[in-house]
Protein backbone atom coordinates (compact mmCIF):
# COMPACT_ATOMS: atom_id res chain seq x y z
CA UNK A 1 0.00 0.00 0.00
CA UNK A 2 1.75 2.69 -1.11
CA UNK A 3 1.86 6.02 1.14
CA UNK A 4 1.54 9.82 0.14
CA UNK A 5 3.84 10.27 -3.16
CA UNK A 6 4.95 13.44 -3.76
CA UNK A 7 6.92 15.01 -6.97
CA UNK A 8 9.08 16.30 -7.72
CA UNK A 9 11.91 15.84 -4.94
CA UNK A 10 13.79 18.33 -5.89
CA UNK A 11 13.40 21.73 -7.86
CA UNK A 12 15.68 24.83 -8.30
CA UNK A 13 13.71 27.94 -9.22
CA UNK A 14 14.71 31.37 -10.03
CA UNK A 15 12.71 34.22 -8.29
CA UNK A 16 9.63 35.41 -9.99
CA UNK A 17 8.60 32.05 -11.02
CA UNK A 18 5.61 30.03 -10.58
CA UNK A 19 6.01 26.55 -9.01
CA UNK A 20 3.69 23.37 -9.42
CA UNK A 21 4.26 20.50 -6.23
CA UNK A 22 2.01 17.89 -6.37
CA UNK A 23 0.98 14.74 -3.85
CA UNK A 24 -1.04 11.70 -4.03
CA UNK A 25 -2.37 10.81 -0.72
CA UNK A 26 -2.18 7.42 0.81
CA UNK A 27 -4.92 4.82 -0.02
CA UNK A 28 -8.08 5.47 1.59
CA UNK A 29 -7.38 8.81 2.38
CA UNK A 30 -9.36 11.82 1.30
CA UNK A 31 -7.97 15.10 2.91
CA UNK A 32 -4.91 16.49 1.82
CA UNK A 33 -3.10 19.26 3.83
CA UNK A 34 0.33 21.29 2.81
CA UNK A 35 3.21 22.36 5.33
CA UNK A 36 6.19 24.44 4.70
CA UNK A 37 8.99 23.58 6.63
CA UNK A 38 12.00 25.86 6.58
CA UNK A 39 15.90 24.81 7.64
CA UNK A 40 15.55 24.49 11.28
CA UNK A 41 11.47 25.34 11.60
CA UNK A 42 8.74 23.21 12.08
CA UNK A 43 6.44 22.52 9.63
CA UNK A 44 3.99 25.74 9.35
CA UNK A 45 0.62 24.55 8.13
CA UNK A 46 -0.15 26.38 4.35
CA UNK A 47 -3.73 25.08 3.45
CA UNK A 48 -5.87 22.02 3.49
CA UNK A 49 -8.06 20.50 0.65
CA UNK A 50 -11.11 18.29 1.29
CA UNK A 51 -13.54 17.76 -0.99
CA UNK A 52 -11.83 19.78 -3.57
CA UNK A 53 -12.20 22.71 -1.93
CA UNK A 54 -9.77 24.16 0.29
CA UNK A 55 -11.14 23.84 3.62
CA UNK A 56 -8.78 25.99 6.14
CA UNK A 57 -6.01 28.47 5.54
CA UNK A 58 -2.87 29.00 7.30
CA UNK A 59 -0.82 32.97 7.75
CA UNK A 60 0.26 32.35 4.00
CA UNK A 61 -0.16 34.78 0.88
CA UNK A 62 -2.14 34.20 -1.76
CA UNK A 63 0.42 33.75 -4.05
CA UNK A 64 0.32 30.26 -2.37
CA UNK A 65 -2.64 28.43 -4.41
CA UNK A 66 -3.77 24.56 -4.37
CA UNK A 67 -5.90 22.37 -5.99
CA UNK A 68 -7.31 18.97 -5.25
CA UNK A 69 -8.71 16.42 -7.80
CA UNK A 70 -11.63 13.96 -7.91
CA UNK A 71 -9.09 11.37 -6.67
CA UNK A 72 -7.80 13.14 -3.73
CA UNK A 73 -4.52 14.30 -5.13
CA UNK A 74 -3.58 18.02 -4.72
CA UNK A 75 -1.33 20.67 -6.13
CA UNK A 76 0.24 23.59 -4.60
CA UNK A 77 1.08 26.33 -6.85
CA UNK A 78 3.27 28.77 -5.65
CA UNK A 79 3.39 32.80 -7.59
CA UNK A 80 6.11 35.03 -8.27
CA UNK A 81 8.43 33.09 -6.13
CA UNK A 82 10.75 34.83 -3.51
CA UNK A 83 14.08 33.58 -1.99
CA UNK A 84 12.35 33.14 1.42
CA UNK A 85 10.33 30.33 -0.30
CA UNK A 86 12.90 28.11 -0.56
CA UNK A 87 12.09 25.14 1.40
CA UNK A 88 10.57 21.69 2.30
CA UNK A 89 7.27 21.57 0.90
CA UNK A 90 5.65 18.43 2.77
CA UNK A 91 2.20 17.13 2.01
CA UNK A 92 0.00 15.10 4.22
CA UNK A 93 -2.77 12.81 4.01
CA UNK A 94 -5.76 11.80 6.20
CA UNK A 95 -9.27 10.35 6.92
CA UNK A 96 -12.30 11.02 9.01
CA UNK A 97 -11.93 7.81 10.37
CA UNK A 98 -8.24 8.11 11.60
CA UNK A 99 -7.26 11.28 13.34
CA UNK A 100 -3.50 12.07 12.65
CA UNK A 101 -1.83 12.85 9.11
CA UNK A 102 0.38 10.57 7.22
CA UNK A 103 3.33 12.64 5.36
CA UNK A 104 5.12 12.47 2.12
CA UNK A 105 8.96 12.84 2.03
CA UNK A 106 8.58 16.48 0.84
CA UNK A 107 9.55 18.09 -2.05
CA UNK A 108 12.74 20.49 -1.76
CA UNK A 109 12.33 23.54 -3.25
CA UNK A 110 15.82 26.09 -3.78
CA UNK A 111 15.02 29.77 -5.41
CA UNK A 112 17.67 30.76 -6.63
CA UNK B 1 3.39 33.92 17.87
CA UNK B 2 4.32 30.19 18.40
CA UNK B 3 1.66 28.04 19.90
CA UNK B 4 3.93 25.18 20.65
CA UNK B 5 7.07 25.25 21.70
CA UNK B 6 9.92 23.09 22.37
CA UNK B 7 12.68 25.45 23.89
CA UNK B 8 15.63 22.65 23.47
CA UNK B 9 17.15 22.41 19.54
CA UNK B 10 19.15 19.29 20.59
CA UNK B 11 19.60 16.70 23.11
CA UNK B 12 22.16 13.69 23.81
CA UNK B 13 21.31 10.64 25.82
CA UNK B 14 23.61 7.56 26.29
CA UNK B 15 22.12 4.43 24.77
CA UNK B 16 19.95 2.49 26.71
CA UNK B 17 19.32 5.95 29.27
CA UNK B 18 16.04 7.55 29.27
CA UNK B 19 15.49 10.51 26.41
CA UNK B 20 13.12 12.63 27.84
CA UNK B 21 12.15 15.37 25.71
CA UNK B 22 9.63 18.24 26.49
CA UNK B 23 7.28 20.59 25.10
CA UNK B 24 4.87 23.30 25.96
CA UNK B 25 1.78 24.71 24.62
CA UNK B 26 -0.09 28.62 24.77
CA UNK B 27 -3.51 27.50 23.43
CA UNK B 28 -5.91 25.92 26.26
CA UNK B 29 -8.10 24.96 23.24
CA UNK B 30 -6.10 22.40 22.23
CA UNK B 31 -7.35 18.78 23.07
CA UNK B 32 -4.99 16.63 21.21
CA UNK B 33 -1.26 16.12 21.13
CA UNK B 34 1.08 14.46 19.05
CA UNK B 35 4.65 13.37 18.67
CA UNK B 36 6.06 13.05 15.26
CA UNK B 37 9.72 11.97 14.26
CA UNK B 38 11.51 12.54 11.60
CA UNK B 39 14.60 11.18 9.57
CA UNK B 40 16.93 13.22 7.28
CA UNK B 41 15.24 13.31 3.61
CA UNK B 42 11.83 11.52 5.17
CA UNK B 43 8.66 12.84 5.85
CA UNK B 44 7.58 13.28 9.58
CA UNK B 45 6.12 9.81 11.17
CA UNK B 46 3.80 9.66 13.29
CA UNK B 47 4.59 8.42 16.80
CA UNK B 48 2.19 8.66 19.71
CA UNK B 49 -0.51 10.67 20.45
CA UNK B 50 -2.65 11.68 23.77
CA UNK B 51 -6.10 13.02 23.94
CA UNK B 52 -6.50 16.16 26.43
CA UNK B 53 -9.08 13.97 28.97
CA UNK B 54 -5.72 11.58 29.91
CA UNK B 55 -2.58 12.27 31.46
CA UNK B 56 -0.67 9.12 30.01
CA UNK B 57 -0.31 6.95 27.50
CA UNK B 58 2.12 4.72 26.42
CA UNK B 59 3.52 2.55 23.32
CA UNK B 60 6.25 0.37 23.74
CA UNK B 61 9.40 2.17 25.06
CA UNK B 62 7.07 5.61 24.19
CA UNK B 63 5.39 7.19 26.72
CA UNK B 64 3.62 10.66 26.59
CA UNK B 65 2.64 12.82 29.88
CA UNK B 66 0.47 15.22 29.86
CA UNK B 67 -0.06 18.59 32.28
CA UNK B 68 -2.86 20.52 31.13
CA UNK B 69 -2.93 23.13 33.88
CA UNK B 70 1.13 23.48 33.27
CA UNK B 71 0.39 23.51 29.59
CA UNK B 72 3.30 21.00 29.20
CA UNK B 73 3.50 17.48 27.67
CA UNK B 74 6.82 14.96 27.49
CA UNK B 75 7.85 11.94 25.80
CA UNK B 76 9.99 9.80 27.47
CA UNK B 77 11.92 7.11 25.55
CA UNK B 78 13.27 4.43 27.49
CA UNK B 79 15.53 2.08 27.00
CA UNK B 80 16.61 4.56 24.10
CA UNK B 81 18.59 3.20 21.08
CA UNK B 82 20.59 4.59 18.41
CA UNK B 83 17.40 4.13 15.63
CA UNK B 84 16.18 6.66 17.70
CA UNK B 85 18.45 9.37 17.20
CA UNK B 86 16.32 11.57 14.63
CA UNK B 87 14.25 15.02 15.10
CA UNK B 88 11.21 14.89 17.23
CA UNK B 89 8.03 17.23 16.81
CA UNK B 90 5.47 17.76 19.21
CA UNK B 91 1.84 18.81 17.54
CA UNK B 92 -1.53 19.78 19.30
CA UNK B 93 -4.90 20.31 17.55
CA UNK B 94 -8.14 21.79 18.40
CA UNK B 95 -9.78 18.67 17.00
CA UNK B 96 -13.39 19.29 18.36
CA UNK B 97 -13.13 22.39 15.84
CA UNK B 98 -10.67 21.78 13.34
CA UNK B 99 -8.29 18.92 12.13
CA UNK B 100 -5.62 21.52 11.39
CA UNK B 101 -2.54 19.98 13.45
CA UNK B 102 0.43 22.81 14.56
CA UNK B 103 3.95 21.94 14.76
CA UNK B 104 6.60 22.97 17.11
CA UNK B 105 10.41 23.54 15.92
CA UNK B 106 11.47 20.24 16.75
CA UNK B 107 14.31 18.78 18.69
CA UNK B 108 16.95 17.01 17.66
CA UNK B 109 17.70 13.50 19.57
CA UNK B 110 21.34 12.37 19.36
CA UNK B 111 21.77 8.77 21.10
CA UNK B 112 25.16 8.42 22.06
CA UNK B 113 27.25 4.91 22.07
Amino acid sequence: DAGVTQSPTHLIKTRGQQVTLRCSPKSGHDTVSWYQQALGQGPQFIFQYYEEEERQRGNFPDRFSGHQFPNYSSELNVNALLLGDSALYLCASSSNEYYGYTFGSGTRLTVV
Amino acid sequence: DQQVKQNSPSLSVQEGRISILNCDYTNSMFDYFLWYKKYPAEGPTFLISISSIKDKNEDGRFTVFLNKSAKHLSLHIVPSQPGDSAVYFCAASEMNRDDKIIFGKGTRLHILP
